[in-house]
């Protein structure tokens, strides 16, 4: 069974400049995450969609990010513009169900750098 | 405010022997604890959950031990190997909320 797909892999641009991230979850699953990993700490969910619906965005900061998940299957995620701050490992990750449960399969992340 | 913390960022074990790796975490709705794996250039992995009304839940090599009264959880590693050296996440949810709460993480590294 494939793994969560993220691309690409590694970014680096501007402070200002725009970005954006790719994700396709496992086949099947209903749920889709982004969560932000800045440098030595836990990743912190941005938004959680289920099926194409977002459930929970309440800490994605809707004036620079923006994401969407058409089709209930692809999803990306856009920085526009980016802020040094920004600089992380973006996560997705998917699961069957929108409970949460252990069953929370991550894609390896795309590490942003903003200079 | 919820918060979910580790006691130490780093661990160093000799090969062979156990570790143990802790968490504490202030929210007292907290039902559901997951630890993760999280090994260098790659997202995290499940190791092993353990929900509120079990204190000590057992896998391959690994246990879980959940003490509700000071609201500490921790993960035992037994015989470490070279490939246990990885970042550790507890991670805790409460029932009704669907946000997961990663805590900061401890670097286990093994010492061959």
């Amino acid at each position: 069974e494939a793994g969560v797909a993220q691309s690409p892999r590694y970014k680096i641009i501007e402070k200002r400049q725009s970005v954006a991230f790719w994700c396709n979850p496992i086949s099947g699953h209903a749920t889709l995450y982004w969560y932000q990993q800045i440098l030595g700490q836990g990743p912190k969910l941005l938004i959680q969609f289920q099926n194409n619906g977002v459930v929970d965005d309440s800490q994605l900061p809707k004036d620079r990010f923006s994401a969407e998940r058409l089709k209930g299957v692809d999803s990306t995620l856009k920085i526009q513009p980016a802020k040094l701050e920004d600089s992380a490992v973006y996560l997705c990750a998917s699961s069957k169900t929108g409970r949460i449960s252990g069953e929370l399969f991550f894609g390896e992340g795309s590490r942003l750098t903003v200079l | 405010g919820e918060s979910v913390g580790l006691h130490l960022p780093t661990l160093s074990v000799q090969e062979g022997d156990n570790s143990i790796i802790n968490c504490a975490y202030s929210n007292s709705a907290s039902d559901y604890f997951i630890w993760y794996k999280q090994e260098s250039g790659k997202g995290p992995q499940f190791i092993i959950d353990i929900r509120s009304n079990m204190d000590k839940r057992q896998g391959q090599r690994v246990t879980v031990l959940l003490n509700k009264t000071v609201k500490h959880l921790s993960l035992q590693i037994a015989a470490t190997q070279p490939g246990d050296s990885a970042v550790y996440f507890c991670a805790e949810n409460a029932w009704g909320n669907e946000k997961l709460t990663f805590g900061t993480g401890t670097r286990l590294t093994i010492i061959p």
